[in-house]
């Protein structure tokens, strides 16, 4: 059975500082996502990783996927306070009728 | 915004009652999801389904059952709500590729 953990739960940041948060899973994955979710609202889709060595950039993000260590990671680089949310991941197969399994998610702050 | 609606969006219900939580999309997507969301806890897979009449259990099952007669509802229920039972569920779907999930709203559902 696949499971997702994230790493840190929770970040506290410095405008303008670099950070990674770190997703791990348990059995092969053919694909990994990124989420985001502010508060009070719904999850909005960052990027989805389809194999190993993927890298994905949208603005300050930067997520990429190794599938041999079954680790994906999520790159801020220079933070903003519009940052300021939570972040997910989830893998999933699909082979296995669409099933995502997600992580627990990370809380970042981003402070001025 | 892909198309999915929840409903309600908030409930307040007694233990003991049968409740069901309604995910309606007009986007033809094959899956759909029912994920609940606690503090701590990420997003947990309740059940999903991969085409009409077709469903599986997730990590959460037990209380729970969901029913697909066509292909735009997936409905939740539960049988007799219960206080742990008390959270934010979200209903998701994807396309066959699953290359997303897009998220409603949720629905905040207490049972007191």
């Amino acid at each position: 059975e696949l499971k997702v953990e994230q790493n840190p739960l929770f970040l506290s940041m410095q405008e303008g500082k670099n950070y990674t948060i770190y997703c791990n899973y348990s059995t092969t994955s053919d694909r990994l996502y990124w989420y985001r979710q502010d508060p009070g609202k719904s999850l909005e889709s960052l990027f989805v990783l389809l194999s190993n060595g993927a890298v994905k950039q949208e603005g300050r993000l930067m997520a990429s996927l190794d599938t041999k260590a079954r680790l994906s990671t999520l790159h801020i680089t220079a933070a903003v306070h519009d940052l300021s949310a939570t972040y997910f991941c989830a893998g999933g197969s699909a082979s296995n009728t669409g099933k995502l399994i997600f992580g627990q998610g990370t809380t970042l702050q981003v402070k001025p | 915004d892909a198309g999915i609606t929840q409903s309600p969006r908030h409930k307040v219900t007694e233990t003991g009652t049968p409740v069901t939580l309604r995910c309606h999309q007009t986007e033809n997507h094959r899956y759909m999801y029912w994920y609940r969301q606690d503090p701590g806890h990420g997003l947990r897979l309740i059940h999903y389904s991969y085409g009409v009449k077709d469903t599986d259990k997730g990590e959460v099952s037990d209380g729970y059952s969901v029913s697909r007669s066509k292909t735009e509802d997936f409905l939740l229920t539960l049988e007799s709500a219960t206080s742990s039972q008390t959270s934010v569920y979200f209903c998701a779907i994807s396309g066959t590729e699953v290359l997303s999930l897009h998220f409603g709203n949720g629905t905040r559902l207490t049972v007191t």
